[in-house]
C-alpha cells in the first residue's frame, strides 16, 4: 500500500497570504495518479486537482497543484475566506490512499 | 444537475449487519465507476471499494474484504454496499462518490461525492 504524508498538518494563515501544502509518497507515484481534495466543516469533500496539476470544473486558478515521482504541492496563491478548509491528497491506484490531511486555519 | 444520496445508516450492533444505498441522477450511471469510502468521526478520508460499470471488477481495501460487498443496478441507477460482521472500527460516514475518467490526461478522481450516511456500530 503506498503511504502518503502530509504536511504540515496544520497552517495558520491570514486572507490574502499563499498557502503551500505538501503531500510525500512512501513510493514513487504516476502524476496521472495524483489528486487534491478539500472538505469544509460538515461538507462532503470537493475535488480540487487531478492528474497532479489540473483543475477541476470550476476550480478558481488561485489553487495550483504541481510535483512528480514522490514529492507534491498544492499552492493557494492568495488565500480566501472560503478556503480555510481540510485538504486531502490522494493518489489513485489499484488501492486508493489519502493523506491525513492539512488543515489550514485562520491565524 | 448530478446528485448521489445514500441512505442504510444507522446504529447497529457489533457482528451485525447493514445494507446502503446510493442513488444517483442528472448522469448517466452506467458510464460510470463508482466507489465507497468512509470517515470516522474527526478521522481522514478511507477508501472502501470501488465497482467498474458492469459490476464484474470489485476490489476492496483489506480492513473490509470478506466482510463488505459492492455491488449496482444500472436499471435502477443505485450503487450498494452489504456490511456484515460488523466491527467498532467500522463506524464512519460512508460516501457513495463517482469516478471521472478524464481521457486528456489518462487521469481519473473522484469528482461528484454524496453527503454520506452514517454507520454507527456499537457493542
Amino acid at each position: 500500500e503506498i503511504l502518503l504524508t502530509q504536511s504540515p498538518g496544520t497552517l495558520s494563515l491570514s486572507p490574502g497570504e499563499r498557502a503551500t501544502l505538501s503531500c510525500r509518497a512512501s513510493e514513487s507515484v504516476s502524476s496521472k495518479s495524483l489528486v487534491w481534495y478539500q472538505q469544509k466543516l460538515g461538507q462532503a469533500p470537493r475535488l480540487l486537482i487531478y492528474g497532479a496539476s489540473n483543475r477541476a470544473t470550476g476550480i478558481p486558478d488561485r489553487f495550483s497543484g504541481s510535483g512528480s515521482g514522490t514529492d507534491f504541492t498544492l499552492t493557494i496563491s492568495r488565500l480566501e475566506p472560503e478556503d480555510f478548509a481540510v485538504y486531502y491528497c490522494q493518489q489513485y491506484g489499484s488501492s486508493p490512499t489519502f493523506g491525513q490531511g492539512t488543515k489550514v486555519e485562520i491565524k | 444537475e448530478v446528485q448521489l444520496e445514500e441512505s442504510g445508516g444507522g446504529l447497529v450492533q457489533t457482528g451485525g449487519s447493514l445494507r446502503l444505498s446510493c442513488t444517483a441522477s442528472g448522469f448517466t450511471f452506467s458510464a460510470h465507476w463508482m466507489h465507497w469510502v468512509r470517515q470516522a468521526p474527526g478521522k481522514g478520508l478511507v477508501w472502501v471499494s470501488r465497482i467498474n460499470r458492469d459490476g464484474m471488477n470489485t476490489p476492496y481495501a483489506d480492513s473490509v474484504k470478506g466482510r463488505f460487498t459492492i455491488s449496482r443496478d444500472n436499471a435502477k441507477n443505485t450503487l450498494y454496499l452489504q456490511m456484515n460482521s460488523l466491527r467498532a472500527e467500522d463506524t464512519a460516514l460512508y460516501y457513495c462518490v463517482r469516478d471521472k475518467y478524464y481521457d486528456t490526461t489518462g487521469s481519473n478522481a473522484f469528482d461528484v461525492w454524496g453527503q454520506g450516511t452514517m454507520v454507527t456500530v456499537a457493542s
